[in-house]
């Protein structure tokens, strides 16, 4: 089954102790992507990869990072975790950059105390 | 810059039609995509247009008009599990071909 997984679904962390939070595709896709949903705000993007190697920063990169070794694992690391930072995350991929459907990932609740 | 609107809620009764608007204003535009998400779930694919016009799959339709940067998500035959967030994205060229999302109008189905 074509599928993007994302672990872990909830977090609950303290300010300062890092974290990463997995995304994992099954379907061969270059594109991945990490957004950040929050009520009022909508879906935003953090970061963005279109290839292995390949990463660029999305509209609120702040405060996150990113790593494209294969092609997919797309992982986002939030090395020093802040309360702005508690909302609801999802991954994306797709087969290129101009497909015409995103795959989105289940979704992790993080909570940052 | 990159501006995505649609209204933030809408009621309706099982059955109806409800019509749901957004409107967009980007650097580029190389497709409009809906999505629809209920609570806590992942949001999933819908439709897309990319050329003016309707696009009817099913119960759900969605039409664009490129120069008006508008496009609405028609939900016709209303049933209690359509209510849902229905998420509005435009795709960029000009912003590396990513989407861009609108806040998402969340529609509730009555009884």
């Amino acid at each position: 089954e074509a599928q993007v997984t994302q672990n872990p679904r909830y977090l609950i962390t303290v300010t300062g102790k890092k974290l990463t939070v997995t995304c994992s595709q099954n379907m061969n896709h270059e594109y991945m992507s990490w957004y950040r949903q929050d009520p009022g705000l909508g879906l935003r993007q953090i970061y963005y990869s279109m290839n292995v190697e390949v990463t660029d920063k999305g509209d609120v990169p702040e405060g996150y990072k990113v790593s494209r070794k294969e092609k997919r694992n797309f992982p986002l690391i939030l090395e020093s975790p802040s309360p702005n930072q508690t909302s609801l995350y999802f991954c994306a991929s797709s087969g290129r950059v101009g497909a015409t459907e995103a795959f989105f990932g289940q979704g992790t609740r993080l909570t940052v105390v | 810059g990159q501006n995505i609107d649609q209204p933030t809620e809408m009621t309706a009764t099982e059955g109806a039609i409800v019509q749901i608007n957004c409107t967009y204003q980007t650097s580029g535009f190389n497709g409009l995509f809906w999505y629809q998400q209920h609570a806590g779930e992942a949001p999933t694919f819908l439709s897309y247009n990319v050329l003016d016009g309707l696009e009817e799959k099913g119960r759900f339709s969605s039409f664009l008009s490129r120069s008006k940067g508008y496009s609405y998500l028609l939900l016709k035959e209303l049933q209690m599990k359509d209510s849902a967030s229905y998420l509005c994205a435009v795709r960029d060229p000009a912003a590396g071909n990513k989407l861009t999302f609108g806040g998402g109008t969340r529609v509730l189905v009555k009884p």
